[in-house]
């Protein structure tokens, strides 16, 4: 069955490093998305790609970044970790119509001390 | 700008009781609406979708929601509420750009 994988489920780290999140999918699916849960806020998406080699911005980008060099990964780059981003993060995946449903990964749980 | 609004942040019923979860969404245009559910440490997982036809949209695991143009609003609902329902759930919209915007999400307690 083809699902979507996040790597590692649990992650703590300190104020100041390079943290890199992955996500892989098996899904074929060209439209990969991030997103980050925190209370009171829901889901707010970070950085979103529509295929290889593209990547885009989205509400809450300050301090993380992407890249897409195959279909199946969609890796999330925190360049230098900070408190405000301890949080949990999700990566999903859609196919190309509008109507189409995203499906998420199990998530990704980040402490930053 | 697109947005969802989910009036009630957490809700408690008694198993076997109707439950009813409000969302609200602005949008220009057409709306697709999407309903999920999130059982504690998951990811989410679809529960319903909107997004032209009838506008009263069944769903998995019972639930069904009603699409309302005039109140703009796309509201879950279930006849009977089961134990295993507790759970957070949220309302989205998306755009053009198959961009989800999600509500805050409703927290559902069961009471035995």
């Amino acid at each position: 069955d083809a699902e979507i994988t996040q790597s590692p489920r649990h992650k703590i780290t300190e104020t100041g490093r390079q943290v890199t999140l992955a996500c892989h999918q098996t899904w074929n699916h060209n439209n990969m998305f991030w997103y980050r849960q925190d209370l009171g806020h829901g889901l707010r998406l970070i950085h979103y790609s529509y295929g290889v080699q593209d990547t885009n911005k989205g509400e809450v980008s300050d301090g993380y970044s992407v890249s897409r060099s195959n279909t199946e990964d969609l890796p999330l780059t925190l360049e230098s970790a900070a408190s405000s981003q301890t949080s949990v993060y999700f990566c999903a995946s859609s196919g190309p119509n509008r109507m189409d449903e995203q499906f998420f990964g199990p998530g990704t749980r980040l402490t930053v001390l | 700008a697109q947005s969802v609004t989910q009036p009630d942040i957490h809700i408690t019923v008694s198993e076997g009781a109707s439950l009813e979860l409000r969302c609200n969404y602005s949008y220009g245009a057409t709306p697709y609406l999407f309903w999920y559910v999130q059982s504690p440490g998951q990811g989410l997982q679809l529960l319903l979708k909107y997004f032209s036809g009838d506008t009263l949209v069944q769903g998995i695991k019972g639930f069904e929601a009603e699409f309302k143009r005039s109140q703009s609003s796309f509201n879950l609902r279930k006849p009977s509420v089961h134990w295993s329902d507790a759970a957070e759930y949220f309302c989205a919209v998306v755009n053009t750009g198959n961009q989800f915007y999600f509500g805050t999400g409703t927290s559902l307690t069961v009471i035995p």
